[in-house]
């Protein structure tokens, strides 16, 4: 989905290295999330915005800051990245206003995460 | 979150209709049935959603059973770019919307 993008799409970088995901969207809406996708494991939630001001832990936030820098910009960082934390990581957004339509979010392309 | 239960792969003839079955026994009152999908590598998209009545978008349609216990995504005229997992999540439309993916099913449609 072009409205949700996500830089880079691939990056291979060393253990120790501070790493940053950058996510965008145009869609307007004021949450945002941070997911990583592991073989046989689905999709886990890192962190969370419901706005600019708002920042939750996820189930696996540990490793993991993010950064709200405005509402359409919601930043992941690898403070000092570890082999496991090698995954597929998507970016998602979320209307609040309709009910019954909470739950529909929106996913970036994906970025492709490797730590050596 | 409700807990569902899926098969993990499922195949299907394309031009038929494939038939996603989705478990969630231990459904709340308030929790809605929603379906994702996720093409190889691609980031999720969402499909449908539905709470008691049957709901048919362009993509496809949902039947949920009237105990609300088990429910089916029903793709009419299944086509090659189709194959995907297959999501079916059971989440009350509040709080936090953590969206929790399990599986899902792996649909391979055939030429």
């Amino acid at each position: 989905d072009a409205d949700v993008t996500q830089t880079p799409r691939n990056r291979i970088t060393k253990t120790g290295k501070r790493i940053m995901l950058e996510c965008s969207q145009t869609k307007g809406h004021d949450r945002m999330y941070w997911y990583r996708q592991d073989p046989g494991l689905g999709l886990r939630l890192i962190y969370y915005s419901f706005d600019v001001k708002d920042i939750n832990k996820g189930e696996i936030s540990d490793g993991y800051s993010v950064s709200r820098q405005a509402q359409a910009k919601f930043s992941l960082s690898l403070e000092s990245a570890i082999p496991n934390q090698t995954a597929l990581y998507f970016c998602a957004t979320s209307d609040y206003r309709d009910r019954g339509k909470y739950n529909e979010q929106f996913f970036g392309p994906g970025t492709r995460l490797t730590v050596l | 979150d409700a807990k569902t239960t899926q098969p993990p792969s499922m195949d299907c003839a394309e031009g038929r209709a494939a038939n996603l079955p989705c478990n969630h026994s231990t459904i709340s009152g308030n929790e809605y049935v929603y379906w994702y999908r996720q093409i190889h590598s691609q980031g999720p998209q969402y499909i449908i959603h539905g709470l008691k009545n049957n709901e048919t978008n362009e993509m496809a349609s949902l039947i949920i059973t009237e105990d609300r216990k088990s429910s089916t995504l029903i793709l009419p005229h299944a086509t090659l770019r189709d194959t995907a997992v297959y999501y079916c999540i059971a989440r009350d439309s509040g709080g936090y919307q953590k969206v929790t993916f399990g599986i899902g099913t792996k649909l391979q449609v055939i030429p």
